[in-house]
């Protein structure tokens, strides 16, 4: 079955340590993005992409990478630099040419500082 | 910018009954698409509904409607006949109809069925 996987499901983060979320996709989708969702505050756009070899920032960006050197694949790092991580990390995906496409989203990750 | 306001943090209803969440947007454009996203306590999100912009026609998927009106730029979602199944977060979200891929989500409005 098509679908979009998401690994680890928990996650742990020491001080000044980076640490990647994985986001594997089979759908054949161009399109693929990363959000943040805190209690409250809905979903937030961290970064998407809407091609291989391309990114573009959302709406918080800061402390966070990307890659997206396959089109199945968009990996998201946190950084040292992001204050704040403990959040659900969802990652999404769409066809991308049309806009009437939904985002297909993966199962989520946790991540927690120690 | 489109911004998309759920007005209802949290809304209960009897199992059986029919209930209605509200979602109101901003944009100044005229071509976009609507959609209605489900997170049921395991977080997963799934599709409920969507609504293009140009089509006057409100969209139904078996017991969830939509009321889309486009000059208020309201959207609210209508579940008939509430199941337990139906508890879980609900988020309305906005896609603009030109190149730009992102979607805006609204903060969610969470549902609680009493049975």
């Amino acid at each position: 079955d098509g679908g979009i996987t998401q690994s680890p499901k928990y996650l742990f983060r020491k001080e000044g340590q980076n640490v990647t979320l994985s986001c594997e996709q089979n759908l054949n989708h161009d399109a693929m993005y990363w959000y943040r969702q805190d209690p409250g505050q809905g979903l937030r756009l961290i970064y998407y992409s809407q091609i291989v070899n391309d990114f573009q920032k959302g709406d918080i960006a800061e402390g966070y990478s990307v890659s997206r050197e396959k089109k199945e694949s968009f990996p998201l790092t946190v950084t040292s630099a992001q204050k704040n991580p403990t959040a659900f990390y969802l990652c999404a995906s769409s066809l991308g040419d049309s806009s009437n496409q939904p985002q297909h989203f993966g199962d989520g990750t946790r991540l927690s500082i120690l | 910018a489109q911004t998309v306001t759920q007005s209802q943090p949290e809304m209960s209803v009897q199992e059986a009954e029919t209930v209605t969440l509200s979602c109101t947007y901003d944009t100044s454009e005229s071509d976009y698409y609507l959609f209605w996203y489900k997170q049921p306590p395991s977080r997963q999100m799934i599709l409920v509904i969507r609504q293009e912009a140009y089509k006057q026609q409100n969209a139904t998927e078996n017991r969830f409607s939509v009321n889309f009106q486009k000059a208020a730029k309201s959207f609210s979602l209508k579940i008939s006949d509430s199941q337990l199944g139906d508890a879980a977060m609900y988020f309305c979200a906005y896609r603009s109809g030109n190149r730009d891929d992102k979607i805006i989500f609204g903060k969610g409005t969470r549902l609680h069925i009493l049975p």
